[in-house]
């Protein structure tokens, strides 16, 4: 069984600080890994990608890949309450012939104002 | 202009009947895939079609059956709907159904079956 693992949360963080997302999956050739913000009743917008090994920087946020633990993770800098959400690491699998994403069940993040 | 867009976006229905969800992508994508996400919030992938044809079937029910009559739209009937079907539907598209492309989602369907 193909699997992404998240630690479900909530995972409460203070305004300001900085927020740690933590993802695990089992398929070894997957090669690309994703992250989405969800808000209560909206659909997921993708925030992060990323298909290296290393850290990718966009802003306040760092997503940081490393295959051979296969271990993805997101940082936000500088918390905002908006940054309140549940966050879905996504990690391109392998079905049959094509590739779909399989999805973790998310961390609900709360910033803390 | 929304990019992927599905209606409708609420539906409420009565066990044993059949409906139809329709997305429309205007990215120019050749993949469109259908998720389901449950009461738990856990998002599964269900159907990806490129291009028309078929790529991913994932163990669903028979009761579900996606149609692809062109690249940018994928429909999804559901016969005979049961109380369990009930839950937020999404349709998303890539570019490619290979690696290292992204996946864009539509606002939702929330199925309710009473």
């Amino acid at each position: 069984q193909k699997e992404v693992e998240q630690n479900s949360g909530p995972l409460s963080v203070p305004e300001g600080a900085i927020a740690s997302l933590n993802c695990t999956y089992s398929d070894r050739g997957s090669q690309s890994f994703f992250w989405y913000r969800q808000y209560s009743g909206k659909s997921p917008e993708l925030i992060m990608s990323i298909y290296s090994n290393g850290d990718k920087e966009d802003g306040r946020f760092t997503a940081q890949l490393n295959k051979a633990s296969q271990y993805v993770s997101l940082l936000i800098r500088d918390s905002q309450p908006s940054d309140s959400a549940t966050y879905l690491c996504a990690v391109n699998m392998r079905r049959g012939g094509a590739d779909g994403l399989t999805f973790g069940k998310g961390t609900h993040l709360i910033i803390q104002p | 202009d929304t990019a992927v867009s599905q209606t409708p976006k609420y539906l409420v229905t009565q066990m044993g009947n059949d409906k139809s969800i329709k997305c429309e992508q205007n990215l120019g994508h050749d993949t469109m895939y259908w998720y389901k996400q449950d009461s738990k919030k856990f998002l599964k992938i269900m159907f990806s079609y490129n291009n028309k044809e078929l790529i991913i079937n994932e163990t669903v029910p028979n009761r579900f059956s996606p149609k692809s009559p062109d690249k940018a739209h994928l429909n999804l009937h559901i016969n005979s709907l049961e109380l369990g079907d009930s839950a937020v539907y999404f349709c998303a598209s890539s570019q490619y159904y290979r690696q290292n492309t992204e996946a864009f989602f539509g606002q939702g369907t929330r199925l309710t079956v009473v």
